[in-house]
């Protein structure tokens, strides 16, 4: 089974600059979730989608940051303009999702390491 | 914020079973307890979870004492590769909600 998919796997922009970040979750999952690692600390959820729905964005930046899942499969994430602070790795999850008896576990791609300059 | 406290390092010998606790006093009847570990540039990977009884599964043991306000997360015979960061994270439904993640335990296993 492939896992959750991520590109670019790095990134360095300057700031001011937009930079957009892919997701391709496993097959069938119908949660998609977008994290944010700052170095030293533990992922933070910036975005919770259902399908192509959003359930949960009230840890996103919505004055700079945007996301979607349109067709409820891939998913993008968004950011302008990007700022120092912004430097973290993104990472990507699905689920099997709430509607799913035996949904508990979180599967993460690998990650996209930015670094806004 | 994360409702769990872990110590922020530990240190186990090869071979031998690695014990990592979690505190998490706040938690609620119908919340988990999940455990994730993270190796380095790797993104998070699933454990194990529970409710009330202690579970085991290929990868390791959770044991969850009977007040439900702390847990230990038991590696059998730890491996260099189990040298990771380890998350304990209490959660209504992992696979349906997101996950509120701490700094975790860096867990480092000697040789």
């Amino acid at each position: 089974e492939a896992g959750v998919a991520q590109s670019p796997r790095y990134k360095i922009i300057e700031k001011r600059q937009s930079v957009a970040f892919w997701c391709n979750p496993i097959s069938g999952h119908a949660t998609l979730y977008w994290y944010q690692q700052i170095l030293g600390q533990g992922p933070k959820l910036l975005i919770q989608f259902q399908n192509n729905g959003v359930v949960d964005d009230s840890q996103l930046p919505k004055d700079r940051f945007s996301a979607e899942r349109l067709k409820g499969v891939d998913s993008t994430l968004k950011i302008q303009p990007a700022k120092l602070e912004d430097s973290a790795v993104y990472l990507c999850a699905s689920s099997l999702g709430s509607f799913h008896p035996n949904s508990y576990e979180q599967y993460f791609g690998p990650g996209t390491r930015l670094t806004v300059t | 914020d994360a409702k769990t406290t872990q110590p922020p390092s530990m240190d186990c010998a090869e071979g031998r079973a690695a014990n990592l606790p979690c505190n998490h006093s706040t938690i609620s009847g119908n919340e988990y307890v999940y455990w994730y570990r993270q190796i380095h540039s790797q993104g998070p990977q699933y454990i194990i979870h529970g409710l009330k009884n202690n579970e085991t599964n290929e990868m390791a043991s959770l044991i969850i004492t009977e007040d439900r306000k702390s847990s230990t997360l038991i590696l059998p015979h730890a491996t260099l590769r189990d040298t990771a960061v380890y998350y304990c994270i209490v959660s209504l439904g992992g696979g349906a909600d997101g996950l509120t993640f701490g700094k975790g335990t860096h867990l480092i296993i000697q040789p």
